[in-house]
């Protein structure tokens, strides 16, 4: 099993332009998350997602749209890059079926915009 | 939402020597758990213990324990007989009981070097 996947691993952009970050799970998972991580702040949620077709705002969610069409893959878009958006982005899933239960983590994607 | 603090940005330890990793936060719940994640170079997030608050004894994973000081909302990892391989960035992460959606909130992370 790959568990959770993200594509691509690097990316460089160029401010305003647009891309898709795929997060892909064979755990079978309800929930899934988008996170970004930069120096000294942690990981911050962006958007997340309970089930297929739906997705709710997490601490940090403008400029990001998501969508989960399919309830093994989450996609994070950016409309309109800005080099604030510069950062190391991680999906993560769960099964909410316990609480004590971690949350699992993909491999996370780089992101330069310049 | 729940704060996570990890006020110490950087720290080191010499292999074989113990080290302990401090955590506070800030909630008004009564129960909710707690995580410790290391990150290598790889970036892959790995756990590495896990407490929940209405359990009084500490948890223990091998050469890693917590100390968990309920009122205090402290939460610090220890790491004894360090090895190399303990090098990495270290998250702390809260997550209510009374959260649905199973949201985590985590804390800036302490980068651990371990010296030979």
């Amino acid at each position: 099993n790959a568990g959770v996947t993200q594509t691509p691993k690097f990316r460089v952009l160029k401010t305003g332009q647009s891309m898709t970050l795929l997060c892909a799970q064979d755990m079978n998972h309800e929930y899934m998350y988008w996170y970004r991580q930069d120096p000294g702040m942690g990981l911050r949620l962006i958007h997340y997602s309970v089930g297929e077709g739906t997705t709710a705002k997490g601490e940090v969610p403008d400029g990001y749209n998501v969508s989960r069409l399919k309830k093994q893959n989450f996609l994070l878009g950016l409309e309109s890059a800005a080099p604030s958006q510069t950062s190391v982005y991680f999906c993560a899933t769960g099964s909410g079926g316990y609480p004590q239960e971690t949350q699992y983590f993909g491999p996370g994607t780089r992101l330069l915009v310049l | 939402a729940q704060t996570v603090t990890q006020s110490q940005p950087e720290m080191s330890v010499q292999e074989a020597e113990t080290v302990t990793l401090s955590c506070t936060y800030d909630t008004s719940e009564s129960d909710y758990y707690l995580f410790w994640y290391k990150q290598p170079p790889s970036r892959q997030m790995i756990l590495v213990i896990r407490q929940e608050a209405y359990k009084q004894q500490n948890a223990t994973e091998n050469r890693f324990s917590v100390n968990f000081q309920k009122a205090a909302k402290s939460f610090s990892l220890k790491i004894s007989d360090s090895q190399l391989g303990d090098a990495a960035m270290y998250f702390c992460a809260y997550r209510s009981l009374f959260d649905n959606f199973n949201k985590f909130y985590f804390g800036s992370g302490t980068k651990l070097n371990v010296k030979p």
